[in-house]
């Protein structure tokens, strides 16, 4: 168990719907990682949060946003969403922002029909 | 851009076996690489990282090398179980610019029969 825990597990929805995907880090994390994996896909980096602020944004499209709490647990919003969206998304923490050793939750299985 | 590349993209070996995974990376300045395993439906777990400076580092049955002038690293894995059925990948992370964001590779699939 890597003490990174996302709820769902797994979301079915409609196109054009919109869903939150919630993240809370390892006790003592800082720094929170969305990541989106599609099927034969490698984990695309979404954005980074540092100690409730953003530190590093990846391919996020515009359609998703996300945020840092001030517990420090994390939400990813995705709108209008699309068949492509459908994906596993995970949220990873650090205890810095600039540390490569990231832990994972198990991840969140979106299904848009 | 900064990019990695794993080889080959899926492998099926027999239990007891020895397999080699490859990793060739184009991340500049280099600060570190891991190499995660994935099992199915769950987070990556980091196996090892290494360093400019290292060469090999063992993790039990895990054996990594890198190169750092050819850019190469590859996962070494000796007398293969099935419980090392998973997706193995290989991640470098850079050191510039304020940038410290991993970069992942697809990962190579590692399926083990009995």
């Amino acid at each position: 168990d890597s003490g990174v825990t996302q709820t769902p597990k797994h979301l079915i929805t409609a196109t054009g719907q919109r869903v939150t995907l919630r993240c809370s880090p390892r006790s003592g994390d800082l720094s929170v990682y969305w990541y989106q994996q599609s099927l034969d896909q490698g984990l695309q980096f979404l954005i980074q949060y540092y100690n409730g602020e953003e530190r590093a944004k990846g391919n996020i499209l515009e359609r998703f946003s996300a945020q840092q709490f001030p517990d420090l647990h994390s939400e990813l919003n995705l709108s209008s969403l699309e068949l492509g969206d459908s994906a596993l998304y995970f949220c990873a923490s650090s205890t810095r922002w600039d540390t490569s050793k990231l832990f994972f939750g198990s991840g969140t299985q979106l299904s848009v029909l | 851009k900064n990019q990695v590349e794993q080889s080959p993209q899926s492998l099926i070996i027999l239990e007891g076996k020895n397999c080699t995974l490859q990793c060739n990376y184009t991340v500049s300045p280099f600060s570190n690489l891991r190499w995660y395993k994935q099992d199915t439906g769950r987070g990556p777990v980091s196996l090892t990282i290494m360093t400019f400076s290292e060469n090999t580092k063992s993790n039990g049955r895990y054996t990594a090398t890198l190169d750092a002038d050819t850019k190469q690293s590859s996962l070494h894995i000796t007398a293969s179980q099935l419980s090392d059925s998973a997706s193995y990948i290989c991640v470098v992370s850079p050191n510039s610019g304020g940038s410290y964001i991993p970069t992942f590779g697809r990962g190579t699939s590692l399926i083990v029969h009995p």
